[in-house]
């Protein structure tokens, strides 16, 4: 069956705009998580969705947002774009909501700030 | 709260000798812990996963690794390195945080070459 699917895979945008990012879970899964990575910071969580609604937010400013449609697809925003946003930010989907384990990855978005 | 710390960024191996990446956590609450690996300009690919039972968890592509309660380890082992396991590797831990909410909690990662 098909994976994670994120897309873009390479996205380029100037400070000062906004980008949004879709990911598409594994049929079936109705949890998704996103999590952002950078060679200083390593991976970092920023939130799961489960069933439309935010169940869990790492520590990111309220520039990142997101949210889940009914059909379990998720779109990241970031708004008012900074250099050090810089970054790979993977998409993860599970059956569940906050499940211990079971995690899918997709291949990223790879977002650069110019 | 919960943490991880990979001892060693960098890991150079020659093909053919074992394979050793350290992982250690913290976790108030019993851990789920997990391997991820990293092939460039990919996502992440579990290797192997511990949640219950047997300390001995065994993964795709040989690598297995053990649950130490005592050491609060959980290192990554394989017999014999092969070039196609150049990749990086990561450490993960998830505990729940209250409310039956868990989160994946990654270390830095450790970058393994493999050396012909």
């Amino acid at each position: 069956k098909a994976g994670v699917t994120q897309t873009p895979r390479y996205l380029i945008k100037t400070r000062g705009q906004q980008v949004t990012l879709s990911c598409s879970p594994i049929s079936g899964h109705r949890s998704v998580s996103w999590y952002q990575q950078t060679p200083g910071q390593g991976l970092q969580f920023l939130f799961e969705y489960f069933s439309e609604t935010q169940r869990n937010k790492g520590n990111f400013p309220g520039r990142f947002s997101g949210r889940q449609f009914s059909n379990s697809r998720s779109e990241m925003n970031v708004s008012t774009l900074e250099l050090g946003d810089s970054a790979l930010y993977l998409c993860a989907s599970s059956l569940e909501a906050s499940t211990p384990g079971g995690y899918t990855f997709g291949s990223g978005t790879r977002l650069t700030v110019v | 709260a919960q943490s991880v710390t990979q001892l060693g960024s960098h890991v150079s191996v020659s093909e053919g000798a074992l394979v050793l990446l350290r992982c250690n956590y913290s976790s108030s609450v019993p851990p789920y812990l997990f391997w991820y690996v990293q092939y460039p300009n990919q996502g992440l690919q579990l290797l192997l996963k511990y949640t219950t039972g047997a300390t001995l968890v065994k993964g795709i592509n040989g690598f297995e690794a053990e649950f130490k309660k005592s050491e609060t380890s959980f290192h990554l082992t394989k017999p014999s390195a092969h070039m196609s396991d150049a990749a990086e590797y990561f450490c993960a831990v998830s505990a729940n945080s209250g409310g039956s909410n868990y989160k994946l909690t990654f270390g830095k990662g450790t970058l393994l070459t493999v050396n012909p």
